[in-house]
Parts: structure tokens; sequence; C-alpha cells
């Protein structure tokens, strides 16, 4: 089983500046990583496949970038509504999330 | 456009059974596999298993073997997500999901969700 680990579980950050968030697998996925941003009772909204590749439909200050247990999701300027929690997800093998990073307002 | 819709909020008391529909439109239903995966209140996602409806192969995670069950009716484009012998942690809201391609690809396309609650 694949563990899937986010750092930080929460982040700090001024609307306007940019937000690093970082999850790790506990063995290699290769690019097999996927990124999603929740909002309050609705469902997750993929961001990010493939480790980098933009969703349909999403803006260009988000960002992904690794591969294999290293990944990175890059919020270049954070706005009002990017203030909420994200999910890096494996589907290498048997699928996994991660715990979760909550971005709140500094 | 691809939708996913799911049937309604539910309560239920300790040991029964839940059934949860999640009706798909807008796409050929048997040609991408249909994924589950649950919330917990306040809590991460987490994933429950997957049905083909191409030929009706399913996997479950192994926590929910023996409990889960997942089908679908092709005639109506709608999958199914029965989970039984409930217990108070399964409290949860629970999605449908579709890839975005078929292939190697993440769920992109998402059902509302179901809110299942167990209490006495």
């Amino acid at each position: 089983e694949i563990v899937m680990t986010q750092s930080p579980a929460t982040l700090s950050v001024s609307p306007g500046e940019r937000a690093t968030l970082s999850c790790r697998a506990s063995q290699s996925v290769s690019s097999n990583l996927a990124w999603y941003q929740q909002k309050p009772g609705q469902a997750p909204r993929l961001l990010i496949y493939g480790a980098s590749t933009r969703a349909t439909g999403i803006p260009a200050r988000f960002s992904g970038s690794g591969s294999g247990t290293e990944f990175t999701l890059t919020i270049s300027s954070l706005q009002s509504e990017d203030f909420v929690v994200y999910y890096c997800q494996q589907y290498n093998n048997w699928p996994a999330f991660g715990g979760g990073t909550k971005v709140e307002i500094k | 456009q691809v939708q996913l819709v799911q049937s309604g909020a539910e309560v239920k008391k300790p040991g029964a059974s839940v059934k949860v529909s999640c009706k798909a439109s807008g796409y050929t239903f048997h040609n991408y596999d249909i994924t589950w995966v649950r919330q917990a209140p306040g809590q991460g996602l987490e994933w429950m298993g997957w049905i083909s409806p191409y030929n009706g192969y399913t996997n479950y995670a192994q926590n929910l073997q023996g409990r889960v069950t997942m089908t679908t009716d092709p005639s109506t484009s709608t999958a199914y997500m029965e989970l039984r012998s409930l217990r108070s942690d399964d409290t949860a809201v629970y999605f449908c999901a579709r890839v975005i391609y078929d292939g190697t690809y993440p769920p992109g396309h998402w059902g509302q969700g179901t809110l299942v609650t167990v209490s006495s």
C-alpha cells in the first residue's frame, strides 16, 4: 500500500503571494499523481494530473511538478477563492489520497 | 457534458444497509469505470473501489471487503454502491466519480455527493 503524505497540514499565506504545497509518496508512483481542490460542501475539483498537466479550465496560476516520490503544487498568486483544502492522489497502484493541506489567509 | 447525479441523503441505524445511486449522462456509460470515494465529517478522502460498467469487474478497498457491493444498470446508465452492516464510522459523504479519459487517469468528473448518517 502506498502512503501519501502532504505537508504542511495548514499553510498561512497572504492574498497575492505564492503558495507551495508538498506531497510525498512512500514509493515511486512515476508521474501518476493528481492534485484536487475542495471547497466546503463540494466535491473535489481536479486541478492537475500526470503530476504537471492542468485539467480543463484550470487557471494558469496553478502548476504541478515532480515525479517518483516528491511532488509540488504551486499557486503563483493566491486569489480569495483559493483559500480552501488541497489533496494529492496517486493513481499508479491502488489509488490513495494524501491527508490534505488547508491554505488559510495570513 | 458529463454529469453524475447522486441520490439523496440517508439516515440509517447501525447494522442496516444503504444503497446510493449515481446516474450518468453526457457520455457512453460502459466506456468508463465508476469510482466511489467517501469523506467522513471534517476528514480526508478515502478511495472505496471501482466498477467497470463494461464487464462488471469490481475492485474494493480491503477494509470494506465483504460489506460493499458496487453494481451498474447499463439500461439506465446508473451505478450503485451498497454498504452493509453499517457502523457509526461509516457516516460520511459518498461520492461517485469518473476518470477524465480512458486509461490510467484520475477522476475528473464527480457527483454532488450523498450524505449517509449512521445513528441509533
